[in-house]
């Protein structure tokens, strides 16, 4: 299977919260990461967390690891239009190059 | 954060040509500068890895003679599709690090590139 998985497609209505769900199999992972890439664009590093921290919060964005089952999620509060994008999970050991999901396409629908 | 550059932004060639995607960090220098391939709703794919000065470093399956990567400065990498096909047609991606360890380890992104090879 691959290193990295997450769900394809997520949908929510203006104004909810989205939960973005990653699990990865890398058990020496040191750093998870969340980046977001907008259409025709690379991208842009949103958040990471080191892999001794459960939790870490950035304004609307909290990310939560849970190391034994090796499951990183990202949760995006009040989640506006603007939010539609493809969301990565990577991780990342010892040499810092991480390793991405295929990308979790987040739509924000009225 | 800092800004990374690809240029073209889009290229549209002939089979059999040679295409040279250039990848430049505008306000930092860097030291290691990676090459990505994505394909449509797939993952970003590492390609190589380049140190300034040095040859770089291929990852498994990666044709090192058909995707030429050049390092010459802590500012600018350049990948070469040699005697492009259809099937090299991607979105191909640099990013650039200004160090290797927890200081400076961040990966800043390129706009990417999309190359369709007719």
């Amino acid at each position: 299977g691959e290193d990295v998985e997450q769900s394809l497609f997520l949908s929510v209505r203006e104004g909810d919260s989205s939960v973005i769900n990653c699990t990865y199999t890398d058990s020496s992972s040191t750093y998870l990461y969340w980046y977001k890439q907008e259409p025709g664009a690379g991208l842009q590093l949103l958040t990471y967390i080191f892999s001794n921290m459960d939790m870490k919060q950035d304004q609307r964005l909290t990310v939560l690891l849970n190391k034994k089952d090796k499951h990183l999620s990202l949760r995006i509060a009040d989640t506006q239009t603007g939010d539609s994008a493809i969301y990565f999970c990577a991780e990342a050991g010892g040499s810092y190059i991480p390793t991405f999901g295929r990308g979790t396409s987040l739509i924000v629908h009225p | 954060g800092a800004v990374v550059s690809q240029h073209p932004s889009r290229v549209i060639c002939k089979s059999g040509t040679s295409v040279k995607i250039e990848c430049r960090s505008l306000d930092f220098q860097a030291t290691t500068m990676f090459w990505y391939r994505q394909f449509p709703k797939q993952s970003l794919m590492l390609m190589a890895t380049s140190n300034e000065g040095s040859k770089a470093t291929y990852e498994q399956g990666v044709e090192k003679d058909k995707f030429l990567i050049n390092h010459a400065s802590l500012t600018l990498s350049t990948l070469t599709v040699t005697s492009a096909h259809p099937e090299d047609s991607s979105f191909y991606i640099c990013s650039a690090r200004e160090g290797g360890g927890p200081v400076g380890n961040e990966q800043f992104f390129g706009p990417g590139t999309r190359l369709t090879v007719l």
